[in-house]
């Protein structure tokens, strides 16, 4: 059975970094794409991060230059290193492994297919 | 300001048709991208309903069916339920963004 569970939110204060991680089990993060998620208190969904083959990694443009993603494969999981901190930055941060149908001609768009329970991350003063 | 865009809200009566429209532009949905669609339950992390435009994961109710056409995309519930209630938000992949991108969301009410 496949479970995430990230840990590493809290209250933080604009400027100051944190690093969030999820424990994978069932599968092998070294092996599957995986993103972070994020939702803001009472609004909708935003991908923030994923990291692919050969661990290429993309970001969303509100975060490039801030925020790292990666992973450790002797401990089965991923990362998601968060520097210089905005308000605009909290929300519940999700870890998800990835999934796409692959065709003989091509290859799907990626879905998040698991995902964690996700962990609170609070930018305030 | 999502790139895609759904209505806030859809409403039906148990056993009534309801339809969620996701609509995208030529960078992403246009683009041949896949769509996919996620339920999210109160308090709880998203759940993935459709994959790949028309997909079903196993134990997601057979009341739930996707389409795409051009630059736009829907899901359907047939036969709603009390237990549908829930948020539902659309994904694909933006080129013009580099990124994946959600729609807005929208909230389905059962009367």
């Amino acid at each position: 059975e496949v479970q995430l569970v990230e840990s590493g939110g809290g209250l933080v204060q604009p400027g100051g970094s944190l690093i969030l991680s999820c424990v994978a089990s069932g599968f092998t993060v070294s092996s599957n794409s995986m993103s972070w998620v994020r939702q803001a208190p009472g609004k909708g969904l935003e991908w923030v991060s994923g990291i692919y083959s050969g661990d290429t990694t993309y970001y969303t443009d509100s975060v490039k230059g801030r925020f790292t993603i990666s992973r450790d494969n002797s401990k089965n999981t991923l990362y998601l290193q968060m520097n210089s901190l905005r308000t605009e930055d909290t929300a519940m941060y999700y870890c998800a492994r990835d999934d796409r149908r692959t065709y003989y001609y091509s290859s799907g768009t990626y879905y998040h297919a698991d995902w964690g329970q996700g962990t609170l991350v609070t930018v305030s003063s | 300001q999502s790139l895609l865009t759904q209505p806030p809200s859809v409403s039906g009566a148990p056993g009534q048709r309801v339809t969620i429209s996701c609509t995208g532009s030529s960078s992403n949905i246009g683009a041949g991208f896949e769509v996919h669609w996620y339920q999210q339950l109160p308090g709880t992390a998203p759940k993935v309903f459709i994959y790949s435009n028309t997909n079903r994961p196993s134990g997601v109710p057979e009341r739930f069916s996707g389409s795409k056409s051009g630059t736009s995309a829907s899901l359907a519930i047939t036969g709603l339920q009390a237990e549908d209630e829930a948020d539902y938000y659309c994904q694909s992949y933006d080129n013009s963004l580099s990124a994946y991108v959600f729609g807005s969301g929208t909230k389905v009410t059962v009367l």
